[in-house]
């Protein structure tokens, strides 16, 4: 299976700040990688998939990039409804598999 | 729209089978690609498992030799089991709408989850 891997594990940030969370997979991917939001007591939402493609409805803000093995998720200025829990995904091939996830909390 | 709703006991003994079903409604099953997703309290996510619009399913290796996932089409439902439980499989289980169609690749839709514990 395909390994994700996600840093920062956390971070704090301030509303207004540029926060940027990386993801590697363990083998090449192409563009199969998806972000995804979630927040306490909620399930994940797509955010971004095919690596960069922003989901309907997800504010521009948000920003993916990256190919291959190392992907990053941009947002461009952090909103009060922006703290949550991201979380990886590589749809390469199966078993689809989740990074761990990074949580983003109020600095 | 299409909404998901899981439903299913919330507690399961330990060496018995976890049963859940996930509604469909708004839209029609009979197309896309169904799956289960669970998550430990205060883990991550994992993938269980999906079942397609044309009855294939594709499982986690790691799960493999205890899941099983189906489908109602007449009932615009699917379902999943998971035998002989333990511990370890207490976790929220959540059921997903994936698209998979170049260029879309993508879990949409998500039910709200369902917590299922593992104890006597």
């Amino acid at each position: 299976a395909i390994q994700m891997t996600q840093s920062p594990s956390s971070l704090s940030a301030s509303v207004g700040d540029r926060v940027t969370i990386t993801c590697r997979a363990s083998q090449g991917i192409g563009n199969d990688l998806g972000w995804y939001q979630q927040k306490p007591g909620k399930a994940p939402k797509v955010l971004i998939y095919g690596a960069s493609s922003l989901q309907s409805g997800v504010p521009s803000r948000f920003r993916g990039s990256g190919s291959g093995t190392d992907f990053t998720l941009t947002i461009s200025s952090l909103q009060p409804e922006d703290f949550a829990t991201y979380y990886c995904l590589q749809d390469y091939n199966y078993p689809l598999t989740f990074g761990p996830g990074t949580k983003v909390d109020i600095k | 729209q299409v909404q998901l709703q899981e439903s299913g006991p919330g507690l399961v003994k330990p060496s018995e089978t976890l049963s859940l079903t996930c509604s469909v409604s708004g839209g029609s099953i009979s197309t896309y690609y169904w799956t289960w997703i669970r998550q430990p309290p205060g883990k991550g996510l994992e993938w269980i498992g999906y079942i397609s619009y044309t009855g294939s399913t594709n499982y986690n290796p790691s799960l493999k030799s205890r899941v099983t996932i189906s489908v109602d089409t007449s009932k615009n439902q699917f379902s999943l089991k998971l035998s002989s439980v333990t511990a370890a499989d207490t976790a929220v289980y959540y059921c997903a709408r994936r698209i998979a169609a170049r260029p879309v690749y993508a879990f949409d839709i998500w039910g709200q989850g369902t917590m299922v514990t593992v104890s006597s």
